[in-house]
């Protein structure tokens, strides 16, 4: 049973445009919550995290909401770039697990020219 | 540049043959994972040592060991791979546990004949 889902596998954008990647989560006990961005032959590299006390953390083209009472998080990019183009991840982990992290199946984003 | 290093990088074997995969670090991290991506599927958590502290997931099959001879490799030993087991293997090190930043090697795909 998947806790946490990314359900579009794909997206594409134009350069300038806002990218918008979706992440909903079951676990109601997931307190901390990231996303990782990964390009071709390398391994993930963390981008951004929230505590699960915010709604929102904010790192320069990069935003992550959370909406708790929804079980939803979401990263927008503004303005997209084409080497924003990867495959991002979303996951999840809990104190109470030692934060082990639960990761999402991934949403390619390809960001036109 | 301090990093995770992955070897091999494209592992091929033989049904039921051993196999093991690599992993060192130069980040001189607490904690090394071992992680389980199946094609177009979530990264799995299989195992990861604190130190020399070894903690298996629960769900992580048998057929899969791992060994941490000192804090800058760590190795995961495939004792029968099957068809199954075909995959990318991620290791990833972090400073600490809890919410401490997890950084991936590039990974290896195991193909298994």
């Amino acid at each position: 049973d998947q806790q946490v889902k990314q359900n579009s596998p794909s997206l594409s954008v134009q350069e300038g445009r806002i990218s918008i990647l979706n992440c909903d989560y079951t676990n109601s006990m997931f307190d901390y919550f990231l996303w990782y961005k990964k390009y071709p032959a390398e391994g993930p590299t963390f981008l951004i995290s929230i505590s699960s006390i915010k709604d929102k953390n904010e790192d320069g083209r990069f935003t992550v909401f959370l909406n708790k009472s929804a079980k939803h998080l979401s990263l927008h990019i503004v303005p997209s770039q084409p080497g924003d183009s990867a495959v991002y991840f979303c996951a999840a982990s809990a104190m109470d697990s030692s934060y082990k992290l639960i990761f999402g199946s991934g949403t390619r984003l390809l960001v036109r020219p | 540049d301090a990093m995770v290093i992955q070897n091999p990088r494209y592992q091929v074997t033989q049904f039921g043959k051993p196999v093991t995969l690599s992993c060192s670090q130069t980040l001189n991290h607490n904690v090394m994972y071992w992680y389980q991506q199946k094609s177009s599927q979530a990264p799995k958590l299989l195992f990861h040592y604190y130190d020399k502290d070894f903690n298996n997931e629960a769900d992580t099959p048998d057929n899969f060991q791992s060994r941490r001879p000192n804090t800058s490799f760590c190795f995961l030993d495939i004792r029968s791979p099957g068809l199954g087991d075909a995959a990318m293997y991620l290791c990833a090190t972090s400073r600490d546990s809890g919410t401490a930043e997890q950084f991936f090697g590039p990974g290896t795909r195991l193909t298994v004949l």
